[in-house]
């Protein structure tokens, strides 16, 4: 298995909605994360968890709230977000700790109304 | 499969020359692609992008060229600086703002500076 899993795929939600995106794996990889991707512009690194620690926070404000429940779940929870955080929300893994290849889930495109 | 490729996991170069990395890419479909800096111990930056339609893009020290004939493209480092240091990343996107949306990173390579 060799898959990056993303739910769901789209997600419409208001500014005053709790929602959580989910990402799983099971390759075994020991690093996961969070990136946001806006439109013709590149994917932003915003939370890496290793060994199911966060060990990278990119100034993310407090309105994104990571979790990792295990070694192979990573979500996203969201909480009052604002119509400009409307964008591609990508999951990835890799083996180690960012150093190797990445592997990417399909995206969850989120729209906040 | 990997569609991605930089088929050298190291450069070293001396301060002041040209580093130059190269990646390659199996999918004619790919339109958009960007290099990636990371630091030890810190997440990977985004440092340059191509879209798939231009052959060459500069910021600064940093020139990325694209041979889409090739499926080849190259990051130019002029001149290099010791802080260069670092492992960089090609990535690949397809479907840049479809549904089926794909982005593919190669392996890296290690660039060291030389005093």
């Amino acid at each position: 298995d060799t898959e990056v899993t993303q739910t769901p795929k789209h997600l419409v939600m208001g500014m005053t909605n709790k929602k959580s995106l989910k990402c799983e794996q099971h390759m075994g990889h020991r690093a996961m994360y969070w990136y946001k991707q806006k439109a013709k512009k590149p994917p932003e690194l915003m939370f890496v968890y290793s060994y199911e620690k966060l060990s990278i926070n990119e100034s993310v404000p407090s309105r994104f709230s990571p979790e990792c429940p295990n070694s192979s779940l990573l979500n996203l929870h969201l909480h009052a977000l604002q119509p400009e955080d409307s964008a591609l929300y990508l999951c990835a893994s890799s083996q180690g700790y960012v150093s190797s290849e990445q592997y990417f889930g399909p995206g969850t495109r989120l729209t906040v109304t | 499969d990997q569609q991605v490729k930089q088929n050298s996991p190291s450069l070293s170069v001396q301060e002041g020359r040209i580093s130059i990395l190269n990646c390659d890419y199996t999918n004619s479909m790919f339109d958009y692609f960007l290099w990636y800096k990371k630091y030890p111990a810190e997440g990977p930056t985004f440092l340059i992008s191509i879209s798939s339609i231009k052959d060459k893009n500069e910021d600064g020290r940093f020139t990325v060229f694209l041979n889409k004939s090739a499926k080849h493209l190259s990051l130019h480092i002029v001149p290099s600086q010791p802080g260069d240091s670092a492992v960089y990343f090609c990535a690949a996107i397809l479907g840049l703002e479809s549904n089926d949306y794909k982005l593919s990173f190669g392996a890296g390579t290690t660039v060291t500076v030389r005093a």
